[in-house]
């Protein structure tokens, strides 16, 4: 069964504007790791947070990992229309696999 | 990008008839997966692969079998198709070492009618 939730399953928001979008998952992690996908495109990754540590950013991203609440957000600031995507949450507890979620669908409008 | 190549990028193909997708990486990494993706769903993990002849099964395996006769190559096959396998099927590679990512292919859109 699927390991993580994305929540909200859409958002629309206005360019400029910061995207969060939070993920939670239901057993012990080993890394969680944040992925886009573009319409019609393969996942790529954005970032990974190990289980060990709290925050992390790159260049617009940030995201944050609780492992007590077993959840996770990831925040886009300053959004651009090249942001809109889909956007997964995986999560890798064992053996080099990952669980999806079912993700959030971010619309950049300009 | 890293080299991941799927083939057919589309199929439309008749029920009962088999299928087989391939996934060709340029990238000499040992864990090769295979996804498929529906809506309301994510990607959920077919069936993965970590090493030459040594593969696995995932969350969704029935109806699905794979091989892996060379590092670069996996291949998906559905013996005898059915509509509830209409999906989009992605490839992904990985190092199998702690604390790295997959990198995914493009995808192949598979309907089966």
């Amino acid at each position: 069964s699927q390991q993580g939730e994305e929540d909200p399953q859409a958002l629309s928001i206005q360019e400029g504007e910061n995207a969060t979008m939070n993920c939670s998952y239901k057993t012990s992690i080993n890394n969680l790791q944040w992925y886009r996908q573009n319409s019609g495109r393969g996942l790529v990754h954005l970032i990974l947070i190990r289980s060990n540590e709290r925050e992390k950013h790159s260049g617009r991203l940030r995201v944050t990992l609780d492992t007590s609440k077993k959840s996770s957000s990831l925040l886009i600031t300053a959004s651009r229309a090249a942001d809109t995507a889909s956007y997964f949450c995986a999560t890798e507890f064992n053996d080099y696999k990952l669980s999806f979620g079912a993700g959030t669908t971010v619309t950049v409008r300009a | 990008d890293a080299g991941i190549t799927q083939s057919p990028r589309h199929k439309v193909t008749e029920t009962g008839t088999p299928v087989t997708l391939r996934c060709h990486q340029t990238e000499n990494h040992r864990y090769m997966y295979w996804y498929r993706q529906d809506p309301g769903h994510g990607l959920r993990l077919i069936h993965y692969s970590y090493g030459v002849k040594d593969t696995d099964k995932g969350e969704v395996s029935d109806g699905y079998s794979v091989s892996r006769s060379k590092t670069e190559d996996f291949l998906l096959t559905l013996e005898s198709a059915t509509s509830s396998q209409t999906s989009v099927y992605f490839c992904a590679i990985g190092q199998g070492e702690q604390d790295q990512p997959q990198h995914f292919g493009d995808g192949t859109r598979l309907s089966i009618l």
